[in-house]
This record gives C-alpha cells, structure tokens and sequence, in this order.
C-alpha cells in the first residue's frame, strides 16, 4: 500500500512558466517531507524538505508548500528552465524513523524552451 | 569528497548467481540504506543500518541479505538471482546530527539484469 503518492507520472512546461508538482499521503505520522531531482542515470539528489511545523520552505526558485489537513504538499519550481527536466521524488518519513523514507512514483517534467 | 560510490554499474546476472553490490562513503554518516527501483514504483527500501555492525529489513528484504562491518561501506548481496531482481539499485547514506537524518545523499545507482 502506498503511502506517498504522485498521481501525474508526467508534467511538461514551458521554460519560464511556473511548475507545479504534487504529492498525496495518507500516514499522519509523517513529520518531514522531501522533494528528490533524479536525472537520467544519476542518484536522486536532495532539493528541499520541510518539516510539518511549517506550512511553506523556499529556496530560490523552488518553494515547497504543506497542506496537514489535506495530507498533500506540492512544490513549485518558478521560473522553470530547461535544467529542471528530471524526474522528481516526493518521500516523506515519521518521528523516531530511523531517518527512513517513503517514496512517491515520481513525476516527469519537462521543460520546452 | 566523493560522497557516495557504488560498485558495479551495470552487472548481467543469470538465474541462481550470485553477486555482492558495494556501497562506499565518504561522509562519515552512520546511517546506510539500500534501495530498489522499479518502473512506475518510485524508491523501495530494501535493508539499512543504524551504524557499524548493524542491519535491518526494509519494505522489499526479501532475496537480500546485507552486511555493514566497516562504518564507510554497506554491501547488498543477493545470494540466488531471480528475474524479479532486475532493477536499478541505489545505495543512500545520511548523518543523525546537526541536519534531519531524513536528509540522504545517493549513490549513481547500479543497473541489473538478471535473465
């Protein structure tokens, strides 16, 4: 049973316009959540996290909003550029975890010039 | 600083081989996982470790077994190769202080095909 789910395997926008990705869960124990950037025979890398005592965490162009009572959060990427075609990763984990992580499917975007 | 390397790349396994994937860090971290992924799945856990000497199943243990006698390395081993382990395999480390442990950094992933 999946616990984290991306419900759009893929997502294309146009560079410079504004990209949405979301995320479903269904655990209410989950206290953190993450977004991973995957490129084609890469790993995963680490973009940006949140903590479920905050509702909203930027970084520059990437800013990753938490809805609890919804148990959806979502990341926006603005403006898009053609670098940030990857697949993205949400996970999530739960306190006392031993940091481990659940995984959503991922979404594919892709960014057209 | 290499961060974290994983040997092989790519492997072709028959059915019934044997084959052992290393993991290697440079981060001093002391948690280890071991991950497999598959189309349209995302990342399963498959085992990690809470530091030296210590392991644990994950969500898909089974077929694997892992070992971590040295803080840096983690190897998965697959002791009977099955089709159903054809999959790309990453190797994710992450510290307990200073930073969310949740917070991990990968491997680039190695890809086997077991026929």
């Amino acid at each position: 049973d999946q616990q984290v789910k991306q419900n759009s395997p893929s997502l294309s926008v146009q560079e410079g316009r504004i990209s949405i990705l979301n995320c479903d869960y269904t655990n209410s124990m989950f206290d953190y959540f993450l977004w991973y950037k995957k490129y084609p025979a890469e790993g995963p890398t680490f973009l940006i996290s949140i903590s479920s005592i905050k509702d909203k965490n930027e970084d520059g162009r990437f800013t990753v909003f938490l809805n609890k009572s919804a148990k959806h959060l979502s990341l926006h990427i603005v403006p898009s550029q053609p670098g940030d075609s990857a697949v993205y990763f949400c996970a999530a984990s739960a306190a006392d975890s031993w940091g481990k992580l659940q995984f959503g499917a991922g979404t594919q975007v892709v960014v057209t010039p | 600083n290499a961060g974290v390397t994983q040997t092989p790349k790519f492997r072709v396994l028959k059915t019934g081989q044997s084959m052992t994937l290393l993991c290697a860090q440079d981060m001093n971290h002391e948690y280890m996982y071991w991950y497999r992924q598959d189309p349209g799945m995302g990342l399963r856990l498959i085992h990690y470790s809470v530091g030296e000497g210590t392991t644990a199943k994950g969500e898909v243990p089974d077929g694997y077994n892992v070992s971590r006698l040295k803080k840096q390395n983690f190897l998965l081993g697959l002791e009977s190769a099955a089709p159903s382990q054809t999959s790309v395999y990453f190797c994710a480390s992450s510290q307990t202080t200073g930073f969310p442990q949740e917070t991990q950094y990968f491997g680039p992933g190695t890809r086997l095909l077991v026929l």
